[in-house]
């Protein structure tokens, strides 16, 4: 069965960084681009970036340049979003999903979803 | 950016009836033959799931209750007939250009 198995919740303070890691089982995430997707208490859906694992290139929303960073290693087959200098406004659902194929550009296996609680 | 303005934010609907959800892009998010605007269903504590892909293909295991139409810049997902398990959060996703970008989503309740 293809899933995406996302860490735990995660409670930080503000200025923390936090890294979250997303292990896919079922595929290859080598085979496709990995992508990762905010979403801020009782709000919309906001996409932070991808990465092809085949070689560590990466796209990003400009919104998050510099708040996101977004890795991978094939030999785990995971994802990995890591969140810098948190601010309340971090504070979200961080959802992994997997995009269906090269070019496919749309999303058909997503994770559970690691809560992120950034508080003092 | 691409901004995907839904309407209505909220519909109400009989079950057995017709739901109607609106997607207008502020260009075109046509490519190669191609409409790249794709469709979720969201509930709560649940990640989104993917109804439709581009613009009109049903996903595998979706019911074909679901359906979705429309190019270039404005699209319509339709719920007929409405059953009480599609009360959720429906949202857009435009992928014809970096950023991807969402509709604010649109909730569907059971009147």
């Amino acid at each position: 069965e293809v899933q995406l198995q996302q860490s735990g919740a995660e409670l930080v303070k503000p200025g923390a960084s936090v890294k979250l890691s997303c292990t896919a089982s079922g595929f290859n995430i080598k085979d496709t681009y990995m992508h990762w997707v905010k979403q801020r208490p009782e709000q919309g859906l906001e996409w932070i970036g991808r990465i092809d694992p085949a070689n560590g290139n990466t796209k990003y929303d400009p919104k998050f340049q510099g708040k996101a960073t977004i890795t991978a290693d094939t030999s785990s087959n995971t994802a990995y979003l890591q969140l810098s200098s948190l601010t309340s406004e971090d504070t979200a659902v961080y959802y992994c999903a997997r995009e269906r194929g090269y070019g496919s550009r749309y999303f058909d296996v997503w994770g559970a979803g690691t809560t992120v609680t950034v508080s003092s | 950016d691409i901004v995907l303005t839904q309407s209505p934010a909220s519909l109400a609907v009989s079950l057995g009836q017709r739901a109607t959800i609106s997607c207008r892009a502020s260009e075109s998010v046509d490519s190669y033959g191609n409409s790249f605007m794709h469709w979720y269903q969201q509930k709560p504590g649940q990640p989104p799931k993917l109804l439709i892909y581009r613009a009109s293909n049903l996903e595998s295991g979706i019911p074909a209750r679901f359906s979705g139409s429309g190019s270039r810049t404005d699209f319509t997902l339709t719920i007929n007939p409405v059953e009480a398990d599609d009360v959720a959060t429906y949202y857009c996703q435009q992928s014809n250009e970096d950023p991807f970008t969402f509709g604010s989503g649109t909730k569907l309740e059971i009147k």
